[in-house]
């Protein structure tokens, strides 16, 4: 089976631009995850969607919004990038929302706002 | 609400050693717990889960986890490191019930020494 894939893979952008990033989940996973990751922040969660609902968002603001589509592939957009927002993003799926369903992680989108 | 915490920064331990790798959680209810491994320029690798049942976890690269529920610990060991274990690891907890998210440690670096 096919691995999470994310693309891009790497990507620059200015501040003030809006940025869209994809994810394409494992063949048969519904739920898929959302983080970011910075040296100093760590791993930070995002939001996740399960079957095109928003099941649980972190504490970012709104300008990151995401979106599920009905074949479980997702995409976030972060709009009017600030620098801060230079980070690994990482996109995980799972066969099911919540409980022992472990996350399969992809690459991740290095994304640097300059 | 969960959270989880990874006292160590960093681990060493010289190859051939054993290692251990230390988390504790806080949960309302019983938990769920993850164990992820990051190598540089990558993705999180998914290691072993406690859902229920034994205390001792078997997962994947001849790691084992041990849940202690009076000492609400999951630590990541396994009995002879390897150079090529030398990777970032994290601990992750989600409670049990409803769609609960994933929540992960700050990690914790493992350099293996030859």
């Amino acid at each position: 089976k096919a691995g999470v894939t994310q693309t891009p893979r790497y990507l620059i952008k200015t501040r003030g631009q809006q940025v869209t990033l994809s994810c394409s989940p494992i063949s048969g996973h519904r739920s898929v995850s959302w983080y970011q990751q910075t040296p100093g922040q760590g791993l930070q969660f995002l939001f996740e969607y399960f079957s095109e609902t928003q099941r649980n968002k972190g504490n970012f603001p709104g300008r990151f919004s995401g979106r599920q589509f009905s074949n479980s592939r997702s995409e976030m957009n972060v709009s009017t990038l600030e620098l801060g927002d230079s980070a690994l993003y990482l996109c995980a799926s799972s066969l099911e929302s919540g409980g022992g369903n472990e996350q399969f992680f992809g690459p991740g989108t290095r994304l640097t706002v300059l | 609400a969960q959270s989880v915490a990874q006292p160590e920064d960093q681990v060493n331990v010289a190859e051939g050693n054993p290692l251990t790798v230390k988390c504790t959680y806080s949960v309302s209810g019983n938990p769920y717990l993850f164990w992820y491994v990051q190598y540089p320029n990558r993705g999180l690798q998914f290691l072993l889960k406690y859902i229920t049942g034994d205390n001792l976890v078997k997962g994947s690269y001849g790691f084992e986890a041990e849940f202690n529920k009076s000492q609400t610990s999951f630590h990541l060991k396994k009995p002879s490191a390897l150079v090529s274990d030398s990777a970032l690891y994290f601990c992750a907890v989600r409670d049990i019930g409803g769609f609960q998210k994933l929540v992960f440690g700050t990690g914790t670096r493992l350099l293996v020494s030859p």
